[in-house]
C-alpha cells in the first residue's frame, strides 16, 4: 500500500488568508485526486492532476503535481468560510482499482 | 437523482449482532466500492469489485463479506459485529478503474455498543 502523507492535518484561519496543504508520498502516482467532504457527506472530487509538473485552478484552489508525481500540493487564495471542510487526496497506481488516500486536512474558516 | 445511495444513513446496534448496508449506484459505472472512514477521518479501501466481481479485498476479516448482485448494487454484511467495527462506511462508484473520478455515497454511520 502507497501511503501519502498530508499536512497539516489541522487548519484554523481567519477569512481573507491563504493557506498551502501538502500531500506527499515516496512512491509514484499515475494520478493524484483531490477531495473535499463536508460532515455528513461523502467526498466530492475537486481535481485531477495527471501529468508532472501540472498546473490546476478551480477559481480560488491551485492544485500543483509534483514534477516526479510524488507530490502535490492545494493552494487556496483569500479562504472563505464556504472552503471549511475535510480534504483529501488520494493516489491511484497504475491499472489500481481502488485509491489510497491521504488522512486528510480539517480546514476550518472563521468569518 | 441521487448517484449513490446508501441505506441505512444511521445503524446502532449491539455487539455480536448481524447487520446489512446497502449501497446502489444509477451512473452505470462499472466499480464499486466499500470504504471505512475511521474516528480520525481516515478513508482506508476495503473492497473493489468490478463487474460484480472482487477486485480488492483489503485485509478486512471474514466477518465482512460483500455481495454485488449486479454492476449497480454492492451490499455489505457484517457479522459478529464488535466494537471496533464502529466507524462511517462509504459507498462508492467508479467508470472503471480506481483512478477515475470516484462517487461517494452519503455513508452510514455505525454505531456498535
Amino acid at each position: 500500500t502507497q501511503l501519502l502523507e498530508q499536512s497539516p492535518q489541522f487548519l484554523s484561519i481567519q477569512e481573507g488568508e491563504n493557506l498551502t496543504v501538502y500531500c506527499n508520498s515516496s512512491s509514484v502516482f499515475s494520478s493524484l485526486q483531490w477531495y473535499r467532504q463536508e460532515p455528513g457527506e461523502g467526498p466530492v472530487l475537486l481535481v485531477t492532476v495527471v501529468t508532472g509538473g501540472e498546473v490546476k485552478k478551480l477559481k480560488r484552489l491551485t492544485f500543483q503535481f509534483g514534477d516526479a508525481r510524488k507530490d502535490s500540493s492545494l493552494h487556496i487564495t483569500a479562504a472563505q468560510p464556504g472552503d471549511t471542510g475535510l480534504y483529501l487526496c488520494a493516489g491511484a497506481v497504475n491499472s489500481g482499482y481502488a485509491l489510497n488516500f491521504g488522512k486528510g486536512t480539517s480546514l476550518l474558516v472563521t468569518p | 437523482d441521487t448517484a449513490v445511495s446508501q441505506t441505512p444513513k444511521y445503524l446502532v446496534t449491539q455487539m455480536g449482532n448481524d447487520k446489512s448496508i446497502k449501497c446502489e449506484q444509477n451512473l452505470g459505472h462499472d466499480t464499486m466500492y466499500w470504504y471505512k472512514q475511521d474516528s480520525k477521518k481516515f478513508l482506508k479501501i476495503m473492497f473493489s469489485y468490478n463487474n460484480k466481481e472482487l477486485i480488492i479485498n483489503e485485509t478486512v476479516p471474514n466477518r465482512f463479506s460483500p455481495k454485488s448482485p449486479d454492476k449497480a448494487h454492492l451490499n455489505l454484511h457484517i457479522n459478529s459485529l464488535e466494537l471496533g467495527d464502529s466507524a462511517v462506511y462509504f459507498c462508492a462508484s467508479s467508470q472503471v478503474r480506481g483512478g477515475d473520478t470516484q462517487y461517494f455515497g452519503p455513508g452510514t454511520r455505525l454505531t456498535v455498543l
